[in-house]
């Protein structure tokens, strides 16, 4: 069964530092495409970064920035110069090229002033 | 500016009772999606619809029903079968072209507590 998994139910990084958060998935299929979203508390789901698996180079948006191991199947997010703006829920998601999206339980951030 | 709107921001259930969740997009988006959100857990998909007048289960359609007359409307009925429906329900858009490949865009979700 296709699983997503993110280890660390809670993190905190002090402002202006860098933090990753982890998440690891199992899957048989050789091309598909990995998503971090951030869930603020507003609880919108808002997307940050995706990586196609075909993909070598690891995908990067402004501070965000993953470390995307296919054959380890990690796939983990690095948040730069952490801000305030940043905390929140972030969740990891597996997509196979279907329309369903497989999720992790999620990663609550804390960014301390 | 174009987006995902959900309706109501918070729905209280009486016991026995059916509620309808509106969402409504305006991004010309084919595929639309629900899904539940639980405390500790991921989201889980219920009902997804890549076309008009079509729809399929996800993963825990049980107690719940959808509807699709519209490209801009997938409203989701919580019935009186799904016996723990406290949770917080988000919707999903997605142009059908790419799939699910460019990402999700999420309305802002609504949360429903059984009194």
């Amino acid at each position: 069964a296709q699983t997503v998994t993110q280890s660390q139910p809670e993190m905190s990084v002090q402002e202006a530092e860098t933090v990753t958060l982890s998440c690891t998935y199992d899957t048989s299929e050789s091309d598909y495409y990995l998503f971090w979203y951030k869930q603020p508390p507003s609880r919108q789901m808002i997307l940050v970064i995706r990586q196609e698996a075909y993909k070598q180079q690891n995908a990067t948006e402004n501070r965000f920035s993953v470390n995307f191991q296919k054959a380890a199947k990690s796939f983990s997010l690095k948040i730069s110069d952490s801000q305030l703006g940043d905390a929140a829920m972030y969740f990891c998601a597996y997509n196979p090229g279907t329309y369903k999206y497989i999720f992790g339980t999620g990663t609550r951030l804390k960014v301390l002033a | 500016d174009g987006g995902i709107t959900q309706s109501p921001k918070y729905l209280f259930r009486k016991e026995g009772q059916n509620v309808t969740l509106s969402c409504e997009q305006n991004l010309n988006h084919d595929a639309m999606y629900w899904y539940r959100q639980d405390p500790g857990q991921g989201l889980r998909l219920i009902y997804y619809s890549q076309i008009v007048n079509d729809f399929q289960k996800g993963d825990i359609a049980e107690g719940y029903s959808v509807s699709r007359e519209k490209k801009e409307s997938f409203p989701l009925t919580v019935t009186s079968a799904q016996k723990n429906p406290t949770a917080f329900y988000l919707c999903a858009s997605s142009m059908a072209t790419r799939g699910v490949r460019g990402g999700y865009t999420f309305g802002s979700g609504t949360r429903l507590t059984v009194v």
